[in-house]
């Protein structure tokens, strides 16, 4: 079956702009993550949405950061203002969630973000 | 601290060589680990799950150590294909998302 879709799969943009990263998890999955990858690093969570459940945006480095998940299914992740920092490749995963955090996660290929 | 440390290598073997890596975390009620695999410019893919008691899957032998918080991955007979950087992964108690290491780079050479 499909996996994890994101799009777009490279986004480069100016300092200063907004951009909004997409995800499709896999259906039937209930549990959808957004994590970031800079270069050489390892992923950093940023928020975490369960079926109907409110989000934990624990992770997410500032308030230019926020993301929805629309129908429980498809998930926006928007960056607002960006900054070169934001640099780096934004990954998502999705997981049956049957048993909390204790289950494979499925990531998708990630969008590559470049602010100039 | 690092809340889960690996040794970013890279480790370089030949083809046919054991290799092991080690990880520690520092939550001593982490719940769930794991060793998830990630080729370059590519996603992380879950390797084999951690349990207690140890568990092995063909070439690759998974440890856990509560008492020292540490996790361990055995590669036997490497392959080329087995060039990658091998993430670390613990679920901390009272968290959803996963935390992982920096990653340990593998490269095997004929």
């Amino acid at each position: 079956g499909a996996g994890v879709s994101q799009s777009p799969s490279n986004k480069v943009t100016e300092k200063g702009k907004d951009v909004e990263l997409r995800c499709d998890p896999i259906s039937g999955h209930t549990a959808l993550y957004w994590y970031r990858q800079s270069l050489g690093q390892g992923l950093e969570f940023l928020i975490y949405f369960q079926g109907n459940s409110a989000p934990d945006k624990s992770g997410l480095p500032s308030d230019r950061f926020s993301a929805e998940r629309t129908g429980g299914s498809v998930s926006t992740l928007t960056i607002q203002r960006t900054q070169q920092e934001d640099s780096a490749v934004y990954l998502c995963a999705s997981s049956l969630a049957r048993l909390a955090g204790a289950e494979e996660q499925y990531f998708g290929p990630g969008t590559r973000l470049t602010v100039t | 601290r690092k809340e889960v440390e690996q040794d970013p290598g890279p480790f370089n073997v030949p083809e046919g060589a054991t290799v092991a890596f080690n990880c520690t975390y520092s939550n001593s009620a982490s719940q769930s680990f794991f060793w998830y695999r990630q080729d370059c410019r590519k996603e992380p893919k879950l390797l084999m799950s951690v349990y207690s008691s140890g568990n092995e899957d063909g070439r690759f032998t998974a440890q856990l150590n509560r008492a020292s918080q540490y996790i361990s991955l055995l590669i036997r007979d490497s392959k080329l294909s087995d060039s990658a950087t091998y993430l670390c992964v613990v679920n901390m108690a009272g968290r959803r998302a996963l935390t992982f290491g920096s990653g340990t780079r593998l490269q095997v050479q004929p």
